[in-house]
């Protein structure tokens, strides 16, 4: 099994709606989540953290269910410039900072 | 500032060819990483920097060896190219805020073909 799994997609959202993705980890031990961003052919950047509490940025929403092992990522309102991939970021251990990547969610946002 | 860069940007290898890639950060930080992409696999990590002076093997570093010359700079090397090496390769860089966060700064990447 994956350490950090993904539905690829694509997903193809009309501009306006609203979309949603989920991604599951396996080791119960993880200790910090992120969303990442990647563009076609170009580099990951940070899109958010991902607290235990939940945490908004604008028209982003991110959870986590650390008893369910998943986190999701909530678009509202959905722009063509959202049209990307969207990486799963799981770090499982203190004191160490690598990062474990899904394989990404491929969102096209259809005008 | 540059943030993360790397070069080159491109490099087409026949088996056999050994290569360089070089990476660079000026954003001062003391983790450093190189990875690889493919399709359907993810970013997978080859080796990384804790710290100027140290270096530890990740997931996938048969085949690679690597340098860090100093705080700035950490270079990936294929000492015999493979075409299971054709690739997307990003270096990136991190420094820790928070014990329990962490954000890594990619470079571009380098697309490498190899015949």
């Amino acid at each position: 099994r994956k350490e950090v799994e993904q539905d690829p997609g694509p997903f193809n959202v009309p501009e306006g709606a609203t979309v949603a993705f989920n991604c599951t980890y396996s080791n119960s031990a993880s200790q910090s989540f992120f969303w990442y961003r990647q563009d076609c052919r170009k580099e990951p950047k940070l899109l958010m953290s991902v607290y235990s509490s939940g945490n908004e940025d604008g028209r982003f929403t991110a959870q986590l269910n650390r008893a369910s092992q998943y986190i999701s990522l909530l678009i509202r309102d959905s722009k063509l410039s959202d049209s990307a991939t969207y990486l799963c970021v799981v770090k499982s251990n203190f004191g160490n900072e690598k990062l474990t990547f899904g394989t990404g969610t491929r969102l096209t946002i259809i005008p | 500032n540059a943030g993360v860069t790397q070069t080159p940007k491109f490099q087409v290898l026949k088996t056999g060819q050994s290569m360089t890639l070089q990476c660079a950060q000026d954003m001062n930080h003391n983790s450093m990483y190189w990875y690889r992409q493919d399709p359907g696999m993810g970013l997978r990590l080859i080796y990384y920097s804790a710290s100027e002076g140290t270096t530890d093997k990740g997931e996938v570093p048969n085949g690679y060896n690597v340098s860090r010359l100093n705080k700035r700079e950490f270079s990936l090397r294929l000492e015999s190219a493979a075409p299971s090496q054709t690739s997307v390769y990003f270096c990136a860089s991190s420094e820790r805020w928070d014990r329990n966060y962490n954000e890594q700064f990619f470079g571009p990447g380098t697309r490498l073909t190899v015949l």
